[in-house]
């Protein structure tokens, strides 16, 4: 069964400051990794998916990379602002996917 | 652009009772999930369906039933509720997995069974 652990579970930035979130996972056999971004109370949104043949994915300020043979994924996000503040999931999988508790994130002005 | 749309948004239920949670989605997409968040135990997916007429059991199946009748709905009932299913219930979608595409969410269903 795969295993997906985020750490740390919450963390405080000051904005400006680079958000570093890491996820690993038990399996590296696996089909893509996705990061989700969730705001208090609603579902989950989709930021980055990097196919099991990719190494990284940036979209903005967020870049997310996939080391298989670690079984880690990190997910970067640039000179963070008030506004990232939010929880952020890993999930890994295909079409069943295996979510890890999510790092909460909290941007200081 | 509705996406993926849940109802109801709330519901409080008595231990035994039975309800329906609804999921429709516009994008026609193949596959569609249920999950449910509970604190400190993450997401975890309790039936899935690959296709209409189709469905499949995931990580947490007891005490629910799902069916597909039309793509763009899916159901998840409980046919009598517990406790222990107080939860945020997630609908997704997504394309089949021929194309790998991300999953998208509805805003959930928060259910209280007493």
């Amino acid at each position: 069964k795969q295993e997906v652990t985020q750490i740390p579970a919450a963390l405080s930035v000051p904005e400006g400051e680079n958000l570093v979130l890491n996820c690993s996972f038990t399996d590296s056999a696996i089909y893509n990794l996705q990061w989700f971004r969730q705001d208090p109370g609603k579902g989950l949104t989709s930021l980055l998916l990097i196919q099991s043949s990719q190494r990284e994915q940036t979209s903005g300020r967020l870049n997310a990379s996939l080391d298989k043979s670690s079984g880690r994924s990190t997910l970067y996000i640039a000179a963070s602002q008030p506004g990232d503040s939010a929880t952020y999931l890993c999930a890994v999988g295909g079409n069943r996917l295996a979510f890890g508790k999510g790092n909460q994130v909290v941007v200081i002005p | 652009n509705a996406g993926v749309t849940q109802t109801p948004k709330f519901r409080v239920l008595k231990t035994g009772q039975s309800m329906t949670l609804l999921c429709a989605q516009d994008m026609n997409h193949e596959y569609m999930y249920w999950y449910r968040q509970d604190p400190g135990m993450g997401l975890r997916l309790i039936h899935y369906s690959v296709g209409e007429g189709t469905t499949a059991k995931g990580e947490v199946p007891d005490g629910y039933n799902v069916s597909r009748l039309k793509k763009q709905n899916f159901l998840l009932g409980l046919e009598s509720a517990a406790p222990s299913q107080t939860s945020v219930y997630f609908c997704a979608s997504s394309y089949s997995d021929r194309e790998i595409q991300p999953q998208h969410f509805g805003d959930g269903t928060r259910l209280s069974i007493l």
